[in-house]
């Protein structure tokens, strides 16, 4: 399976400020997907990212809040920007792995907002 | 979107003890997943198994797709075992569907 490496693992940031999340995946995927899991909560779909299209994003969050970056079939950056204490949450990074393994996700980003 | 649901909830077992954990989904899908979410956060991919049986030690998963639901069996249950437990649907390696997920307390 495709094997995700992301980045920062945790984090702690005022709010107003902004945070730039890394994915690096060691094989090419289609698509790429950003989550968000609130605290007790299940994971929640933010956008799928393309390579050399714009994201799409679900119901709830919009390009200014989340912007996505997609340079490659590698790589995506997702940002959470303007931050409030609401904001803070996991955010993880998926892709599809090989075709009979489904799909693999980051190690997370444990974002705390203060 | 599709509609997952698990059941139980929560769940404390004892060591040892044996469960199972039920996942049930509202539409046709051609890819599910178990993952078991450790404390510090991350999702460790258990099964993908959109149909049939798959085994690996003291897990094993079942899913029955013309009739919308699957099972995960968890044996001899150990402490480390312990944590969140999510289901997640989806058709076409599209958009991923995950439910509440069914948080499990073993105790020693």
């Amino acid at each position: 399976s495709a094997v995700i490496s992301q980045k920062p693992s945790r984090d702690i940031c005022q709010r107003g400020t902004s945070l730039t999340i890394q994915c690096q995946v060691d094989s090419q995927v289609t698509m790429m997907f950003w989550y968000r899991q609130q605290p007790g909560q299940s994971l929640t779909l933010i956008a799928t990212a393309n390579q050399g299209s714009e994201a799409t994003y679900e119901s709830g969050f919009v390009i200014d809040k989340f912007p996505i970056s997609r340079p490659n079939l590698t790589f995506s950056t997702l940002t959470v920007s303007n931050m409030s204490p609401e904001d803070s949450s996991i955010y993880l990074c998926s892709g599809q792995g090989q075709a009979s393994g489904g799909y693999t996700f980051g190690s997370g980003t444990r974002l705390t907002v203060v | 979107g599709i509609q997952v649901e698990q059941s139980p909830p929560d769940l404390i077992l004892q060591e040892g003890a044996n469960s199972t954990l039920r996942c049930n989904f509202s539409d046709s899908v051609n890819n599910l997943q178990w993952f078991h979410q450790n404390p510090w956060g991350q999702l460790i991919n258990l099964f993908y198994i959109p149909s049939g049986t798959k085994q690996n030690g003291r897990l094993s998963a079942t899913t029955v797709a013309t009739e919308r639901y699957s099972l995960l069996y968890i044996s001899s249950s150990q402490t480390t075992d312990s944590g969140v437990y999510f289901c997640a649907v989806g058709y076409n390696f599209n958009k991923f569907y995950f439910g509440s997920g069914t948080k499990l307390n073993v105790k020693p």
